[in-house]
């Protein structure tokens, strides 16, 4: 199981780009990465999800280098409403999923 | 579309006494999931149940009991609730390719549980 490092906290402007590095250094070749977002009282939402280079929605980016052991979120001009907890996980089957502490975004004014 | 619903959303129990967690999905997945997730930490897989009739043990599954009831409902037991057992739970489901790969969950917003 791919053990996921990220930073424990990060602080931002409104409209600044926001980039949350995740490493995962002992990925598995059948591995995709997603990232989650979790508001205070209420469940993990997903965000996006990647194999390899980069995958692009409505709401963010994500980063896959070729070695794929580091991916990095990318939210573009955050808002107030971007305060939350993002998690990063890799997996592809049933594993035993664990999501960590994550990393807790405070958008400031 | 309600996605997934966990009941009761809030619960107090005493010590000994027993309850069960219930959650229903009505998108049509294989597969559930019950978390825990105590302050500062984040979620710790309990037990999930690939597809209807399966269940397997997680990260942290001493004390709990599951049943995957039908393909829509996963059910929690906690047969002899202990102060240890003060979390908020959630409920998730998934879909599953032919390939093996999960995709990404969805989740309930989580039950409350205090045990005293």
């Amino acid at each position: 199981l791919a053990k996921t490092t990220q930073p424990i906290s990060m602080d931002s402007y409104e409209g600044q780009e926001v980039n949350i590095t995740c490493s995962h250094n002992n990925i598995a070749t059948n591995d995709y990465i997603t990232w989650y977002q979790q508001f205070p009282s209420q469940g993990p939402r997903f965000i996006i999800q990647g194999y390899k280079t980069k995958v692009t929605n409505e709401v963010a980016s994500l980063f896959i280098p070729a070695d794929r052991k580091s991916s990095t979120l990318s939210l573009p001009r955050v808002s107030l409403s971007d305060t939350a907890v993002y998690y990063c996980l890799v997996g592809g089957g049933y594993q035993k999923v664990t999501f960590g502490i994550g990393t807790k975004l405070q958008v400031i004014p | 579309n309600a996605g997934v619903t966990q009941t009761p959303k809030f619960q107090v129990l005493k010590t000994g006494q027993s309850m069960t967690l219930q959650c229903a999905q009505d998108m049509n997945h294989n597969s559930m999931y019950w978390y825990r997730q105590d302050p500062g930490m984040g979620l710790r897989l309990i037990y999930y149940s690939a597809s209807e009739g399966t269940t397997d043990k997680g990260e942290v599954p001493n004390g709990y009991n599951v049943s995957r009831l039908n393909k829509r409902e996963f059910s929690l037991r906690l047969e002899s609730a202990a102060p240890s057992q003060t979390s908020v739970y959630f409920c998730a489901s998934s879909e599953a390719l032919p390939t093996g790969r999960v995709l990404p969950q969805h989740f309930g917003d989580g039950t409350r549980l205090s045990i005293l």
